[in-house]
């Protein structure tokens, strides 16, 4: 099982705002990046550091942290955001990096 | 805008050595701000980190992983390869280069190669 842990299916309504949590020890020192990955496709960024967007990432995404948990938020969900969400940070040593299971975001 | 492209086989034998290549285009491996990593991705399944190298050679690898992983670069062509050597079908997977800059953010990726391994 990996260092962070990631709920493996979210859903939301068109529109309506939802939240992807990664948690693990980690993230009490380390931020997490965010990557959305669609099928078939390799996975882009979308949130690092704090709260910050790559380029051409719309603002509807956010991120967040508290504690142990950091959040990715999207605000108004659009139908082609329905896609796989990673978390990655670094490991409880900080040493060497890992990833979350994955979120599968459905939108209704 | 930096672009890595990856090469290799798609197909290889178990317990041989699997051997994969990223170019990058667009910008230096040489560059001092990132380091170069290869990432993994078994079928129906989530993304897994194998290791990360530096141009100046530096490198680190998973610990699940590290007996087996070798990354090396060659800058004259500008390029990073990854060796994954006594392979087995659960080492079967679409295999991704990237671009890791702050430490652990994978801000470009290749393309993905999908790798299987069978005799």
């Amino acid at each position: 099982s990996s260092e962070l842990t990631q709920d493996p299916a979210v859903s939301v309504a068109l529109g309506q705002t939802v939240r992807i949590t990664c948690q693990g020890d980690s993230l009490r020192s380390f931020y997490a990046s965010w990557y959305q990955q669609k099928p078939g496709q390799a996975p882009v960024l979308v949130i690092y550091g704090r709260n910050d967007r790559p380029s051409g990432i719309p603002d509807r995404f956010s991120g967040s942290n508290s504690g142990d948990t950091a959040s990715l938020t999207i605000a108004g969900a659009q139908a082609e955001d329905e896609a796989d969400y990673y978390c990655n940070s670094r490991d409880r040593g900080g040493t060497h990096l890992v990833f979350g299971g994955g979120t599968k975001l459905t939108v209704l | 805008q930096m672009q890595l492209q990856q090469s290799g086989p798609g197909l290889v034998k178990p317990s041989e050595t699997l051997s994969l290549t990223c170019t990058v285009s667009g910008g230096s491996i040489s560059s001092v701000t990132f380091y170069w990593g290869w990432i993994r991705q078994p079928p129906g399944k989530g993304l897994e980190w194998i290791g990360s190298m530096y141009y100046s050679g530096n490198t680190y690898h998973n610990p699940s992983l590290e007996s087996r992983v070798t990354i090396s670069v060659d800058t004259s062509k500008n390029q990073f390869s990854l060796n994954l050597s006594s392979v087995t079908a659960a080492d079967s997977a679409v295999y991704y280069c990237a671009r890791q800059n702050n430490g652990w953010i994978f801000d470009r990726w290749g393309q993905g190669t999908v790798v299987a391994v069978s005799a």
